[in-house]
Order: structure tokens, then C-alpha cells, then sequence
């Protein structure tokens, strides 16, 4: 069955990085887009962005063209966000998502000091 | 960027009622819209797709409708596994989420 299984939860200071993974299994990994959404506490959701997983050329939403990285290891069937220069805003759970479809079971990522 | 405009923020339902969730899309969506369902602490579901069409699983009692701007989401006979939020989501152009509804039971 398809699944999606991401890395745990992070307790990062402000101006780190973090780098989160989310590894596919059950289907031909390359064959489907890998979608990033964000939630913050007691927020709604908020699309980050994608990643071609042939090509691995990514496109973020607006809010997230600076600091966030999306990349892939194609080999693993595992795609990756990254987050530069955490700031307290980024607490959230962050979620992989293929065609919107299948969800992993997201990452709790805290900033603070 | 398209923009989705979802009502109410919170709705208050008896089991058994019928309630309808709106969204309205900054631009013609082309009935490009979807609903989830997101219960605390887990990944969203999603129920419907392409306005109208029901993924495996979804229960017959969930339904959706529209065209161009506005859309709508129901749940007839609201049961106690139904409490939840929910969320459209316009994927016409790259995608955006409404702001959601929190369903509670009356």
C-alpha cells in the first residue's frame, strides 16, 4: 500500500536549519509530484509548494521562496525539506503529501529559544 | 494567485442535522476544488475531488457541488465521527487551501 513515513519530531533554536525527510514506499516514486503543506498550532493548512520528482526542479508558494528548500534522493524514494535560518514562526507540523492524495504522518517542528 | 474564501469559520451541529460549508474562489476554478476532512492530530483525508466526486471510502452522506466561484460542501445526518475541520483547496492553479471550519456537535 502506498505510504508516506516522515522523519521525527525537531526542537530547534532560532537561526538553525533543519532538514526533514519523507520516504515513499508502495509506489514508483518518480511517477508522482511530492507536495509540502504546512500547519501551524491551531491553524488551518498552508501549501508550501512541489517538487518534480524527475526532474527535481521545485516551485514554492510565495510565502516560501526564501529559506525553504524542497530536494529529493531519488535512490531512496525519500523527498526532503529543508528550513534555513529558523525563525519562531516556522513552529508547525509540516506534512508531505503525494497528488494531495496520500499524507505522511507530518513532522512537529518547534523554534525557540 | 487564487485566492479561497471558506464559511463559516466554526459550525455548532446535532447529530442527525444537515450542514453546508461554502467557498468562494477569487477566480473561475473550473469546478477544480476539493474538500478534506482533518481530524487533531492526524494528516487531512481527502473526501472529494473535482467538486462533485467522492473518493473511496467517503461516506454517501458527504457531498459537493458548484461551478465557477463558488462551491459548497454538506454533510447530511451529521454523525459523531464527522466532528472535525474541514478544508477546500482550489488546484486549478498551483494550490490553495481555505482558512477551514471546525465542526463541533451542539
Amino acid at each position: 500500500q502506498i505510504q508516506l513515513v516522515q522523519s521525527g519530531p525537531e526542537l530547534k533554536k532560532p537561526g538553525e536549519s533543519l532538514k526533514i525527510s519523507c520516504k515513499a514506499s508502495g509506489y514508483t516514486f518518480t511517477d508522482y509530484a511530492m507536495q509540502w503543506v504546512k500547519q501551524a498550532p491551531g491553524k488551518g493548512l498552508q501549501y508550501m509548494g512541489w517538487i518534480n520528482t524527475q526532474t527535481g526542479k521545485p516551485t514554492y508558494a510565495d510565502d516560501f521562496k526564501e529559506r525553504f528548500v524542497f530536494s529529493l534522493e531519488t535512490s531512496a524514494s525519500t523527498a526532503y525539506l529543508q528550513i534555513n535560518n529558523l525563525k519562531n514562526e516556522d513552529t508547525a507540523t509540516y506534512f508531505c503529501a503525494r497528488s494531495l492524495r496520500y499524507w505522511g504522518q507530518g513532522v512537529m517542528v518547534t523554534v525557540s529559544s | 494567485d487564487i485566492q479561497m474564501t471558506q464559511s463559516p469559520p466554526s459550525l455548532s451541529a446535532s447529530l442527525g442535522d444537515k450542514v453546508t460549508i461554502t467557498c468562494q474562489a477569487s477566480q473561475n476554478i473550473n469546478k477544480y476544488i476539493a474538500w478534506y476532512q482533518q481530524k487533531p492530530g492526524k494528516a487531512p483525508r481527502l473526501l472529494i475531488r473535482y467538486t462533485s466526486t467522492l473518493e473511496s471510502g467517503t461516506p454517501s452522506r458527504f457531498s459537493g457541488s458548484g461551478s465557477g466561484r463558488d462551491y459548497s460542501f454538506s454533510i447530511s445526518n451529521v454523525e459523531s465521527e464527522d466532528i472535525a475541520s474541514y478544508y477546500c483547496l482550489q488546484y486549478v492553479n498551483l494550490y490553495t487551501f481555505g482558512a477551514g471550519t471546525k465542526l463541533e456537535l451542539k
